[in-house]
């Protein structure tokens, strides 16, 4: 079983929906847990991080964590064309006395205008 | 407050070659993490180095290694190049490596083995 996995996709959602990506992971040590969007031919960018279990809203973007389910999914409200990007999620692992980033393979995203 | 930087962007090399990417993180930032990114693996940890320490280690062949200097920037050099480690080499930075602490990439540098 992959430490982090995500739905390849692609998931196609139409403008002005709401798009759901989620994520599951295996360690239950897992304790913080982040969301990254990259465009094609560019560098991952934060998006938006959850420590906590429940819902953290930053704009139009909603991260939701269960950590019983060991589950973490990205809500994006109103979605736009310029949202089409792989979305990778990322979870920070206790190893070895310090911590160790583990990303999903990444989850396309398609917003069709 | 600028970012991850890396040098160079873009690389061409033939097999057997060795090459040096380079990763100035951003300032105050101690910890650099380096990772392969390839369409069919995703993102892939290399290392990742703390006060000019390797901290963290992933499943990479010896030919992979990777240094840090005092002011906190990173090289990592692969010797002995194949065709297989053409990908995009990905670096990026955080204050450290606690739990809550955030990493922020650079551009990276793309790397095209001939």
């Amino acid at each position: 079983q992959k430490e982090v996995e995500q739905n390849s996709g692609p998931l196609s959602v139409p403008e002005g929906a709401i798009a759901s990506l989620n994520c599951t992971y295996s360690d239950r040590g897992s304790q913080s847990f982040f969301w990254y969007r990259q465009y094609s031919g560019k560098s991952p960018e934060l998006i938006m991080f959850i420590y906590s279990n429940g819902d953290k809203e930053d704009g139009r973007f909603t991260a939701q964590l269960n950590k019983a389910s060991q589950y973490v999914s990205l809500l994006i409200r109103d979605s736009q064309p310029s949202d089409s990007a792989t979305y990778l999620c990322a979870v920070n692992l206790p190893t070895s006395g310090t911590y160790k980033y583990i990303f999903g393979t990444g989850t396309r995203l398609k917003v069709l205008a | 407050k600028a970012g991850v930087t890396q040098t160079p962007r873009y690389l061409i090399k033939t097999r057997g070659q060795q090459v040096t990417l380079s990763c100035s993180p951003i300032s105050g930032h101690r910890s650099v993490s380096w990772y392969q990114q390839t369409p069919g693996q995703g993102l892939q940890f290399l290392f990742e180095y703390f006060s000019e320490t390797q901290r963290n280690k992933g499943n990479f062949p010896g030919r992979f290694s990777g240094r840090q200097f005092s002011n906190s920037r990173s090289e990592m050099n692969v010797s002995t190049l194949e065709l297989g480690d053409s990908a995009l080499y990905l670096c990026a930075s955080s204050l450290d490596s606690h739990d809550t602490d955030t990493q922020y990439f650079g551009p990276g540098t793309r790397l095209t083995v001939l």
